[in-house]
C-alpha cells in the first residue's frame, strides 16, 4: 500500500525569508512523488513531481522540492517566501510496481505568510 | 481551452435523494479519476477509470457509483447509501501511463455538496 504523511497542519513564514513543507511517503516499489497547491473552493494546481535523475526537482512559482530516498522524504521549498504563497499544499505519491494507478494524497499543510 | 469541466459548482441534495456531479475533459485524458475532500483529511480517491467502460473502487467507493462511456465523461452519482455526502468534490484526469513515466493529474474546479 501507499501512503503520504504531512506532519505539519499548518506551517507560518514571514514573507522573505525561506519556507519549508514536508513530506513523507511509503510505498512497496520506486515513487512517483508530486506537489499541489490549492486556493480557496478551486481546485489543485500541480507545482513538481519527481519520477527519476537528479534528486532536486524545480517546479513552477520559484518552489523546489528534495528528493530524499534514505529518509523517505520529499520535502517542499523556497528560498524566499511570498505572501501570495498563502495556500494549501498536498504532496502525492504513486508507487509505479502496482496495479493502482491512482495518486494517494496527504492530508495536506496550510502555509500562511505574514507580510 | 483544454482543462477539466466540473458542474455544478455547488449542489444541495435532501436526505434521500441521488445526485449525479458532471465531469467533462476535452485533454484527451486517458484516465479519470474522483476525489472527496473533507477538512484536515485531504483527498480520499471515490473511484477510477483507466480507459472507457472500466473503471475501480477507490478507497470509500461505498454510497457511490460512475460511468465512463466516453472518453472525455466521468460523472459520479452519489446515491442516498452515502450517509455523509456533504463534501468538497473533485475530478482529475491524467495521460494512460504507459509504464515509461508519468504525467501529473490535471483537476477541475471541484463541486461542493451539502446535504440540506
Amino acid at each position: 500500500a501507499q501512503s503520504v504523511a504531512q506532519p505539519e497542519d499548518q506551517v507560518n513564514v514571514a514573507e522573505g525569508n525561506p519556507l519549508t513543507v514536508k513530506c513523507t511517503y511509503s510505498v512497496s516499489g520506486n515513487p512517483y512523488l508530486f506537489w499541489y497547491v490549492q486556493y480557496p473552493n478551486r481546485g489543485l494546481q500541480f507545482l513538481l513531481k519527481y519520477i527519476t535523475g537528479d534528486n532536486l526537482v524545480k517546479g513552477s512559482y520559484g518552489f523546489e522540492a528534495e528528493f530524499n530516498k534514505s529518509q523517505t522524504s520529499f520535502h517542499l521549498k523556497k528560498p524566499s517566501a511570498l505572501v501570495s504563497d498563502s495556500a494549501l499544499y498536498f504532496c502525492a505519491v504513486r508507487d509505479i510496481w502496482t496495479g493502482r494507478r491512482a495518486l494517494t494524497f496527504g492530508s495536506g499543510t496550510r502555509l500562511q505568510v505574514q507580510p | 481551452d483544454g482543462g477539466i469541466t466540473q458542474s455544478p459548482k455547488y449542489l444541495f441534495r435532501k436526505e434521500g435523494q441521488n445526485v449525479t456531479l458532471s465531469c467533462e475533459q476535452n485533454l484527451n485524458h486517458d484516465a479519470m479519476y474522483w476525489y472527496r475532500q473533507d477538512p484536515g483529511q485531504g483527498l480520499r480517491l471515490i473511484y477510477y477509470s483507466q480507459i472507457v467502460n472500466d473503471f475501480q473502487k477507490g478507497d470509500i467507493a461505498e454510497g457511490y457509483s460512475v460511468s465512463r462511456e466516453k472518453k472525455e465523461s466521468f460523472p459520479l452519482t452519489v446515491t442516498s447509501a452515502q450517509k455523509n455526502p456533504t463534501a468538497f468534490y473533485l475530478c482529475a484526469s491524467t495521460l494512460q501511463d504507459l509504464g515509461q513515466g508519468s504525467t501529473e493529474a490535471f483537476f477541475g474546479q471541484g463541486t461542493r455538496l451539502t446535504v440540506v
